[in-house]
């Protein structure tokens, strides 16, 4: 049962472009969500975070929506850059359970010149 | 700061065999973790430690056993490995608790091929 799902397995996108990879969860117990960019050979990086009492988190170039209503998040990348080219999982943790993550099974974005 | 140290980077083992991946984090961090990355799985978790004595199980935790003696090292034994276990192992460290928005640290892997 997968409890996190990422459906696009990847997307391209041009330079100087929005990204926007989407998440969707099935726990309502989830109350923390955060995404990782991996690069090929490494291991993935943290990249921003959002708690359930919020519906946005800014940094920089990257903002995190999060819908509870939906169970969706999304992260949009503006603008796209090359080096933004890697693999991005979602994942989350509940309260009860904070030392534990659950992760999507990742979308490959591809940022072309 | 080195962060999570992985060793090793490469491994082949043969069907049967048993090996120590080793895992060291220097940020004082409470919890540890490890997971598996396979392709079009993700990453899942295998077996993770909430402080040094105190372990537990992940979601794939069959044919691997681990101890966490203290903060800093969580090495994961594969008992006798077998041709499913070819994957990518992953070692991730946090400081928990209020800080878990920081999320994970993860080192930089450890491929692993069993033939």
């Amino acid at each position: 049962d997968q409890q996190v799902k990422q459906n696009s397995p990847s997307l391209s996108v041009q330079e100087g472009r929005i990204s926007i990879l989407n998440c969707d969860y099935t726990n309502s117990m989830f109350d923390y969500f955060l995404w990782y960019k991996k690069y090929p050979a490494e291991g993935p990086t943290f990249l921003i975070s959002i708690s359930s009492i919020k519906d946005k988190n800014e940094d920089g170039r990257f903002t995190v929506f999060l819908n509870k209503s939906a169970k969706h998040l999304s992260l949009h990348i503006v603008p796209s850059q090359p080096g933004d080219s890697a693999v991005y999982f979602c994942a989350a943790s509940s309260r009860g359970t904070a030392s534990k993550l659950t992760f999507g099974t990742g979308t490959r974005l591809q940022v072309t010149l | 700061n080195a962060g999570v140290t992985q060793t090793p980077k490469f491994q082949v083992l043969k069907t049967g065999q048993s090996m120590t991946l080793q895992c060291a984090q220097d940020m004082n961090h409470e919890y540890m973790s490890w997971y598996r990355q396979d392709p079009g799985m993700g990453l899942r978790l295998i077996h993770y430690s909430v402080g040094a004595g105190i372990t537990d199980q992940g979601e794939v935790p069959n044919g691997y056993n681990v101890s966490r003696s203290t903060t800093e090292d969580f090495p994961l034994r594969l008992l006798s490995a077998a041709p499913s276990q070819t994957s990518v192992y992953f070692c991730a460290s946090s400081p928990g608790g209020p800080t878990r928005a920081y999320g994970y640290t993860f080192g930089s892997g450890t491929r692993l091929t069993v033939v």
